[in-house]
């Protein structure tokens, strides 16, 4: 079964350091995202993608994150100075033009410390 | 702004007994889905709902969307241990770019 594919699994880095969080979409879906959960918390929208351009970003995707889909199957989020608030689990998800339901990558546990 | 409240939030029971979940909004959702999710791993999608009023089976797993479609229901008969997760509901957004708005979860834990 197709799978969206996501790496590191882990990340650990220093407060003030960028980092990029990557993701393979399932090769025939058409919009992707990215979510996060922080411990404890729900499950929050960050960005939604479709045709090359951001569709719809919430209010905690500030000037600090940017995604990009560089070769047209990557999919990267990247934190340009990471806060220790940004410690979360990162969820990359795609979904095939129709479609309701999402499939979700395993995810990115980042800590900054 | 819409919302999703599920209750219980947490919920442990003996491997046989039957349970249900349940997934309350004020607002009106065109659609909502059930995923579930292990510790460590992203969620996996195990129902949409889209009819009001519809009911969908999975196993021993039912999904009832309410008639109003502000408030869904999952109902698993003689639960197992397999059945131990975090349990999501999740609809869309009023913006129709696809995001997802998500409950708060149901943690079950199903003891042998």
């Amino acid at each position: 079964e197709p799978e969206v594919t996501q790496t590191p699994s882990h990340q650990v880095t220093q407060m003030g350091q960028e980092v990029i969080l990557r993701c393979v979409p399932i090769s025939n879906h058409l919009y992707f995202y990215w979510y996060r959960q922080i411990l404890g918390q729900k499950v929050e929208f960050l960005v939604s993608f479709y045709n090359n351009e951001i569709s719809e970003k919430s209010e905690i995707f500030d000037d600090q994150f940017s995604v990009e889909r560089p070769d047209g199957s990557n999919f990267t989020l990247k934190i340009r100075s990471t806060k220790l608030e940004d410690s979360a689990m990162y969820f990359c998800a795609s979904r095939r033009q129709g479609a309701d339901g999402y499939t979700f990558g395993s995810g990115t546990r980042l800590t900054v410390v | 702004t819409q919302l999703l409240e599920q209750s219980p939030q947490f919920l442990s029971i003996q491997e046989g007994e039957n349970l249900t979940v349940y997934c309350n909004s004020s607002s009106v959702f065109s659609s909502l889905q059930w995923y579930r999710q292990e510790p460590g791993e992203g969620p996996v999608l195990l129902v949409t709902v889209v009819t009001g009023g519809e009911v969908k089976k999975l196993k021993r797993l039912t999904f009832q969307f309410g008639d109003a479609r502000k408030d869904s229901s999952l109902h698993i008969t003689a639960a197992q241990p397999g059945d131990t997760g975090l349990y999501l509901c999740a609809g869309p957004g009023s913006s129709n770019t696809g995001k997802l708005i998500f409950g708060q979860g149901t943690t079950l834990q199903v003891k042998p």
